[in-house]
């Protein structure tokens, strides 16, 4: 299993321009969500899933948008970047459909920055 | 409303002494407590999980946390730290409806002195 992927690893935008940030997951997860990491403040949730062709906001959803149209995938999408997105992206899986007690399975994170 | 509050933003501590990070929480339930770790330029770990079992959670790496109740704490410790422990370590408390959210607190930057 090659667990959760994301990519690309590293991005630049200029301000205004739109990009998808890719994960996949290879475990059957019905789980997945993305999270962003700011210095200082741990990581905050974006969008999650709890399966295919269900999503719904995190704490901070303003700025993205998400949809699950496979189990294994789940795209972000910026419309159009801001510097305030500049950060570090994780999206994250679990086996199951949200429970507080589920493993969450974090990929490797996209540094992505706005200039 | 869950909250996990971390103590310390950086400990530093040689090799071969014991590490303690400490980790407050707040919640309105019965709570999921997790550990997990990062490497610089990596994703994060998972290093162990309290979901109401045993108060003493054993996880990788020798790290091992004591869920106390009564002081709403989730402290971390390992006997000996390596050279390989110094990273930044999250405690967390996940949402307790169906929604999977975890809660991160600051981090913990431990570094590890010769």
């Amino acid at each position: 299993n090659a667990g959760v992927t994301q990519t690309p690893k590293f991005q630049v935008l200029k301000t205004g321009q739109s990009m998808t940030l890719q994960c996949a997951q290879d475990m059957n997860h019905e789980y997945m969500s993305w999270y962003r990491q700011d210095p200082g403040m741990g990581l905050r949730l974006i969008h999650y899933s709890v399966g295919a062709g269900i999503t719904d906001q995190g704490e901070v959803p303003n700025g993205y948008n998400v949809s699950r149209s496979t189990t294994e995938d789940f795209p972000l999408r910026l419309l159009s970047a801001a510097p305030s997105q500049t950060s570090v992206y994780f999206c994250a899986s679990s086996i199951g459909s949200g429970a507080s007690t589920d493993t969450q399975y974090f990929g490797p994170g996209t540094r992505l920055t706005v200039l | 409303a869950q909250s996990v509050t971390q103590l310390d933003s950086h400990v530093s501590v040689s090799e071969g002494t014991p590490v303690l990070l400490r980790c407050n929480y707040s919640s309105s339930y019965s709570p999921s407590l997790f550990w997990y770790v990062q490497h610089p330029n990596k994703g994060l770990q998972l290093l162990l999980k309290y979901t109401s079992a045993a108060t003493l959670v054993k996880g990788i790496n020798g790290f091992e946390a004591e869920f106390k109740k009564s002081e709403t704490s989730f402290h971390l410790t390992k006997p000996s730290a390596h050279m390989s422990d110094a990273a930044e370590y999250f405690c967390v408390v996940s949402d307790p409806g169906n929604t999977g959210k975890l809660i991160f607190g600051q981090g913990t930057t431990l570094q590890v002195k010769p």
